[in-house]
């Protein structure tokens, strides 16, 4: 099993540019997540999935949107980059809610 | 209050030390609890769960505080491996619909010879 895996590991994007940041696990879970990690901040919550088709906002959902087509993948969009979204990001997955959560390698991302 | 608190440390401490965290939460309805290591520039990994009767891994122990609303994580026979920072992870469970588990900001430990 590759567990949770992430593309890109580094990303740096112009203010206003929009990209998709991948998330896929292999191992049949239900929930899957995103989180942003900011130093002094801890991890914070952007958006989460219980299911395919399911989707709900976490704690810092503005300016991102996912979609969950399949039970495997769970991409992040970032919509009009901004400095502010400077951060790295890392998915995570869990049998289901509740669960201990897997976490992807992160991706590094700088908003110029 | 935040949900959620850590002393962020860091704890120094030489190898062979027993050194302890605890991380405090306000929500008496959380149902699960774990602890998570994070070594520098990594993603976090699991440590360990926490269960209401204590669990133990090796020179590893958790416990949870219901009553007084905390966890802990106790490491003995401290290793330069176990240079890292723990995060302890509280799971509200739903609330209205939402679930949003909340992290703590983690605690640096720093063992040294």
């Amino acid at each position: 099993n590759a567990g949770v895996t992430q593309t890109p590991k580094f990303q740096v994007l112009k203010t206003g540019q929009s990209m998709t940041l991948q998330c896929a696990q292999d191992m049949n879970h239900e929930y899957m997540s995103w989180y942003r990690q900011d130093p002094g901040m801890g991890l914070r919550l952007i958006h989460y999935s219980v299911g395919a088709g399911i989707t709900d906002q976490g704690e810092v959902p503005n300016g991102y949107n996912v979609s969950r087509s399949t039970t495997e993948d769970f991409p992040l969009r970032l919509l009009s980059a901004a400095p502010s979204q400077t951060s790295v990001y890392f998915c995570a997955s869990s049998r289901r809610r509740n669960n201990e959560q897997f976490f992807g390698p992160g991706t590094r991302l700088t908003v110029l | 209050r935040k949900e959620v608190e850590q002393d962020p440390g860091p704890f120094n401490v030489p190898e062979g030390a027993t050194v302890a965290f605890n991380c405090t939460y306000s929500n008496s309805a959380s149902q699960s609890f774990f602890w998570y290591r994070q070594d520098c520039r990594k993603e976090p990994k699991l440590l360990m769960s926490v269960y209401s009767s204590g669990n133990e891994d090796g020179r590893f122990t958790a416990q949870l505080n219901r009553a007084s609303q905390y966890i802990s994580l106790l490491i003995r026979d401290s290793k330069l491996s176990d240079s890292a920072t723990y995060l302890c992870v509280v799971n509200p469970g739903p609330s209205g619909g939402s679930y949003i588990p909340t992290f703590g900001r983690g605690t640096s430990l720093i063992v040294h010879p």
